[in-house]
């Protein structure tokens, strides 16, 4: 089935250090969406980005369909990006699926 | 941004038991949306609605109902609860299923004793 692969599993910074993260699916697909779980459980959404590239702040995403995957980008981490990033991809022609990867985890110490 | 609120946050019961966990939101979303996440496991899809009566299969979908009665309230139904049930619980939103950005609640602790 589909598959969405995350790397790292998992990732110690210090604070002010930039982290990559990436995603790869083993199929080609409509959109991908990344989204950031807080230490207590929620979930927030960070980019809808289904092509190309998108900024939020200290945040990048870069998706290229071609080459099957997607990446994340923070620069200059704090302490308060602390926390496990996910990715999810949309492979279904109607658009209504997300199948998720298993996350990276993410601690930035002071 | 959009607003999707469950209930409840924590919830225990006992093997057999029947448990139901709400969840509503308030930005007239098309979709709706039950996670479940296990350590290992990611997010898996239990269930979805994209409006009001209407109910889709997800991926692990067996020992769950669920129900959608109106365009804001979306609900999940464990009739005989198992201990295997015992997961994070979370509902989401969208306007137009994955093609937007999902919106989640701050997720259900239920543990089946």
């Amino acid at each position: 089935g589909q598959q969405v692969q995350q790397s790292p599993a998992s990732l110690v910074l210090q604070e002010g250090e930039n982290a990559e993260l990436q995603c790869n699916f083993s199929t080609s697909l409509n959109s991908m969406q990344w989204f950031y779980q807080r230490p207590g459980g929620s979930l927030v959404s960070l980019f809808y980005n289904p092509s190309g590239t998108k900024q939020s702040g200290r945040l990048t995403s870069t998706t290229v369909i071609k080459e099957r995957r997607s990446s994340l980008h923070i620069s200059s981490s704090q302490t308060t990006d602390s926390g496990t990033y996910l990715c999810a991809m949309d492979w279904g022609n109607m658009g209504y699926k997300l199948t998720f990867g298993t996350g990276t985890s993410l601690l930035v110490d002071p | 941004e959009a607003a999707v609120t469950q209930s409840p946050r924590n919830k225990v019961t006992v093997t057999g038991g029947n448990v139901t966990l709400s969840c509503r939101q308030t930005n007239s979303h098309n979709y709706m949306y039950w996670y479940r996440q296990d350590t290992g496991h990611g997010l898996r899809l239990i269930h979805y609605s994209y409006g009001a009566g209407n109910l889709q299969i997800g991926d692990v979908p067996d020992g769950y109902k669920a129900t959608r009665t109106t365009q804001e309230d979306f609900f999940l139904l464990l009739e005989l609860a198992s201990p295997s049930q015992t997961s994070l619980y979370f509902c989401a939103s969208s306007d137009r299923g994955a093609n937007e950005r999902l919106f989640f609640g701050h997720g259900t602790k239920l543990s089946v004793l």
